[in-house]
């Protein structure tokens, strides 16, 4: 089993419309979760951390289920600059690396 | 305040060379941690340095070999290098061994023909 699981897309979503997309994670002891953003052949960038109270900015809104061992994250009202791919990344307490899932790509359609 | 560099930016090589990429880590931060992207792949956590020593290291073999430098920039080497390197090596740097905020540099893109 994958430590982080993701599913690749593609998403076509017009724009306007809200987009979910989930991350299971397989390591209890997983303390750090996180949503990279990455451009077509860029660097992964931070787009935002995930806490178990769950967070938001802008239109953007990450989840955490510990229990479940599950992240979210959803966009509202999508734009054209939404498109890339959507990656989930967990760190354990402790631990010096990043696992990232494999990556969710996204296109907005207008 | 300088980002995460990397270089070159591109660089192709022939199955069995050898190659080094080079990483300068972001202003203040100590660390610096390599990542291996294959398409349409997520990365993959190579190994980090700090305090000039590998700390910890991911499920690569011993062909990847790395070194920190006391001003903190980083190089990685891969030997006999195999069509299946080919992939984005990204850097990656942080304020500490165990920060989980790490920035990421530009990547250098290998291709191995």
């Amino acid at each position: 089993r994958k430590e982080v699981e993701q599913d690749p897309g593609p998403f076509n979503v017009p724009e306007g419309a809200t987009v979910a997309f989930n991350c299971t994670y397989s390591n209890s002891a997983s303390q750090s979760f996180f949503w990279y953003r990455q451009d077509c052949r860029k660097e992964p960038k931070l787009l935002m951390s995930v806490y178990s109270s769950g967070n938001e900015d802008g239109r953007f809104t990450a989840q955490l289920n510990r229990a479940s061992q599950y992240i979210s994250l959803l966009i509202r009202d999508s734009k054209l600059s939404d498109s890339a791919t959507y990656l989930c990344v967990v760190n354990i307490f402790g631990n010096e690396k990043l696992t990232f899932g494999t990556g969710t790509r996204l296109t907005i359609i207008p | 305040d300088a980002g995460v560099t990397q270089s070159p930016t591109h660089l192709i090589k022939t199955r069995g060379q050898q190659v080094t990429l080079r990483c300068s880590p972001k202003s203040g931060h100590d660390t610096v941690s390599w990542y291996q992207q294959a398409l349409g792949q997520g990365p993959q956590f190579i190994f980090q340095y700090y305090e000039e020593e590998e700390r910890q290291r991911g499920n690569f073999p011993d062909r990847f070999s790395g070194h920190q430098f006391p001003n903190y920039s980083s190089e990685l080497n891969v030997n006999a290098l195999l069509l299946g390197d080919s992939a984005l090596y990204l850097c990656a740097s942080s304020l500490g061994r165990a920060s989980d905020t790490q920035y990421f540099g530009p990547g250098t893109r290998l291709t191995v023909l």
